[in-house]
């Protein structure tokens, strides 16, 4: 069966970098996109963007560019999110999802805390 | 761009039927096609409708989707409330190729 499984919590603390990993299993990784999308903490989900799992380029939301880096491992089946220069309101939880033909599957979240 | 508003939350009994909506502020509701996730307390977003009313395999039918054109709105309904079913749904639709989700709804079965 499919299953997107992420790499464990993080804490952080501010200016510092964090590469969240997010493993594929289950079907062929270069079939199909990989979305991005944060919660933060009580609140809704935010889209942060996708990346072609084919081509590797990515395509990034409005609020997500500059600091924030998708990119692939084909070789592992593998997407990473890297978030440089971290603040505080970057303390969310970060879900990769595989958009296919009958929805969306998505990984359990990695929870990225930035504190002093 | 546009937005996708939903209700903050609603409740209903265990067997009876609720409604969630999700109104598009600009653009037709049916130009693009609408997700529906569901996200129990502690866990990842699963599908339960996607293109509007189609149900994954493993979700009941209690669950259906329909959009209403004269409001621009999209709608998941759910039949015989169970208290599993407690947990907050978004509502998802693309523009151009980017995801914009609702706000979400918290749904209480009490």
């Amino acid at each position: 069966q499919v299953q997107l499984v992420q790499s464990g919590s993080e804490l952080k603390k501010p200016g510092a970098s964090v590469k969240v990993s997010c493993k594929a299993s289950g079907y062929t990784f270069t079939t199909y996109a990989m979305n991005w999308v944060r919660q933060a903490p009580g609140q809704g989900l935010e889209w942060m963007g996708w990346i072609n799992t084919d081509t590797g380029n990515p395509t990034y939301a409005q609020g997500f560019t500059g600091r924030f880096v998708f990119s692939l491992d084909t070789s592992v089946n593998t997407a990473y999110l890297q978030i440089s220069n971290l603040k505080a309101e970057d303390t969310a939880l970060y879900y990769c999802a595989r958009e296919y033909t009958s929805g969306s599957d998505w990984g359990q979240g990695t929870l990225v805390t930035v504190s002093s | 761009n546009f937005m996708l508003t939903q209700p903050h939350s609603v409740s209903e009994s265990p067997g009876k039927t609720v409604t969630i909506s999700c109104t598009r502020s600009s653009g037709s509701i049916a130009s693009d096609s609408v997700q529906w996730y569901q996200q129990r307390p502690g866990s990842s977003p699963t599908t339960v409708i996607y293109e509007i009313n189609q149900r994954p395999s493993g979700v009941p039918d209690r669950f259906s989707g329909s959009i209403d054109s004269s409001s621009n709105s999209a709608s998941l309904t759910i039949s015989g409330l169970k208290t599993e079913d407690e947990a907050d749904y978004f509502c998802q639709s693309y523009d151009n190729t980017n995801w914009v989700f609702g706000g979400g709804t918290k749904l209480t079965v009490l």
